[in-house]
């Protein structure tokens, strides 16, 4: 069965800085990996989906990740944070015939 | 208009109740589910309909009875609630329930058992 760690449980970064949310997978075939981001009192919406092809995906929000099937990482990035990203980022992976599994979750936090 | 709707937003209620949660989307998706956040935001899916047809069934107590009356709707009943049933429930759905599409969250129920 596929499984997602996220190891950061929670990341504090200043406002306008870089932003690196790590995420490891363990699925015996190829992938289909997802971010989603959670508001504070808010449904999960996602930010970006990695199903084949260009390792680098585009998303919402200025988002991108990066596929790395050497090191079976999809970690997510934003060069440039504002204070309305402070949320909850969950990495999930889905394969054929089988359930997404959400990672445990990274809580991002904004500072001025 | 909201694509997933789930009502009510927040339940408080003693140990021993059976209480309902309702979930509605207007988005023409087939398949429905529900997830189940703990106090640590761990994520897991509990139930997915597909057409009004039950998919998966994970463990989960069978005080939990999800049920279907059409494509749109995907409601979740709890009997004799427990303390460790207290979480945040989401309803979400996708077009077609294949795991490569996208899942649309309603914004959640969060209920607390006292």
């Amino acid at each position: 069965a596929q499984s997602v760690t996220q190891p950061d449980i929670h990341i504090t970064v200043s406002e306008g800085a870089s932003l690196e949310l790590r995420c490891n997978y363990s699925y015996g075939a190829t992938p289909y990996l997802f971010w989603y981001v959670q508001s504070p009192g808010q449904g999960l919406q996602l930010l970006l989906k990695y199903f084949s092809g260009d390792t680098l995906v585009q998303g919402i929000k200025g988002f991108e990740a990066e596929f790395k099937r050497s090191q079976s990482s999809f970690n997510l990035r934003k060069p440039s944070v504002h204070w309305s990203d402070a949320a909850e980022y969950f990495c999930a992976v889905g394969g054929d015939g089988q359930n997404f599994v959400f990672g445990p979750g990274t809580r991002l936090s904004v500072l001025p | 208009d909201t694509a997933v709707s789930q009502t009510p937003k927040y339940l408080v209620t003693q140990m021993g109740n059976d209480k309902s949660i309702k979930c509605e989307q207007n988005l023409g998706h087939d398949t429905m589910y529900w997830y189940k956040q703990d106090s640590k935001k761990f994520l897991k899916i509990m139930f997915s309909y597909n057409n009004k047809e039950l998919i998966i069934n994970e463990t989960v107590p069978n005080r939990f009875s999800p049920k279907s009356p059409d494509k749109a709707h995907l409601n979740l009943h709890i009997n004799s609630l427990e303390l460790g049933d207290s979480a945040v429930y989401f309803c979400a759905s996708s077009e077609s329930g294949s795991y490569n599409e996208k899942l649309f969250f309603g914004s959640g129920t969060q209920l607390s058992v006292l």
